[in-house]
């Protein structure tokens, strides 16, 4: 079947603007995952979906960041006001239930200039 | 709180040899998984081998195992036959039950022809 997918691929954008980072989980899956992976380092959690709410999001960096999953499956991570801290790989997982091995996808690469 | 340490930055081997990567982690909890996940240059995220705490057995997958010490808190992967397609960013990982992945720093492996 289908395995996690994340768009845009990359995306490069300006200092201060408005950015969105959708990702399609493997369906049926009902926990989602971001994580934000910089240069030479692991992935960071950032935040944890159990259907649409978000169970956890102690990894969020500041307010500048924002995710959300509607109808609980479908993703989206927004940030605003970006700054060139924020370039980075964002990286999605998800997996069937919370004890459950996680499947990432590609990432999205993205540079804030 | 829990923290995954991999002391090699980078590793060699070469074609059809033997190689291990080491890891350790640092957790109070007695119920986990451990994980490696392969990230080549494409950025994708795969899931080599998963390890469950309760479990005493080494878990294995083809070329791929693992050398569990629960007492020491360690957790190497052993690559028998290395291949060319093996080389890649590797990073250990620990997840509790309803918990986030937590990652180490990764080791990059290099397979020599």
């Amino acid at each position: 079947g289908a395995g996690v997918s994340q768009t845009p691929s990359n995306k490069v954008t300006e200092k201060g603007k408005y950015v969105e980072l959708r990702c399609d989980p493997i369906s049926g899956h009902t926990a989602l995952y971001w994580y934000r992976q910089s240069l030479g380092q692991g992935p960071e959690f950032l935040i944890y979906f159990q259907g649409t709410g978000a169970a956890d999001d102690s990894g969020l960096p500041n307010d500048r960041f924002f995710a959300v999953r509607p109808e609980g499956s479908v993703s989206t991570l927004k940030i605003q006001r970006t700054e060139r801290g924020d370039s980075a790989v964002y990286l999605c997982a998800s997996s069937a239930n919370p004890q459950e091995t996680q499947y990432f996808g590609p990432g999205t690469r993205l540079l804030v200039l | 709180a829990q923290t995954v340490t991999q002391s090699q930055p980078e590793m060699s081997v070469q074609e059809a040899e033997t190689v291990t990567l080491s890891c350790t982690y640092d957790t109070s909890e007695s119920d986990y998984y451990l994980f490696w996940y392969k990230q080549p240059p494409s950025r994708q995220m795969i899931l080599v081998i998963r390890q469950e705490a309760y479990k005493q057995q080494n878990a294995t997958e083809n070329r791929f195992s693992v050398n569990f010490q629960k007492a020491a808190k360690s957790f190497s992967l052993k690559i028998s036959d290395s291949q060319l397609g093996d080389a890649a960013m590797y990073f250990c990982a620990y997840k509790t039950s309803y918990d986030k992945v937590i990652f180490g720093p990764g080791t990059s492996l290099s397979v020599i022809p």
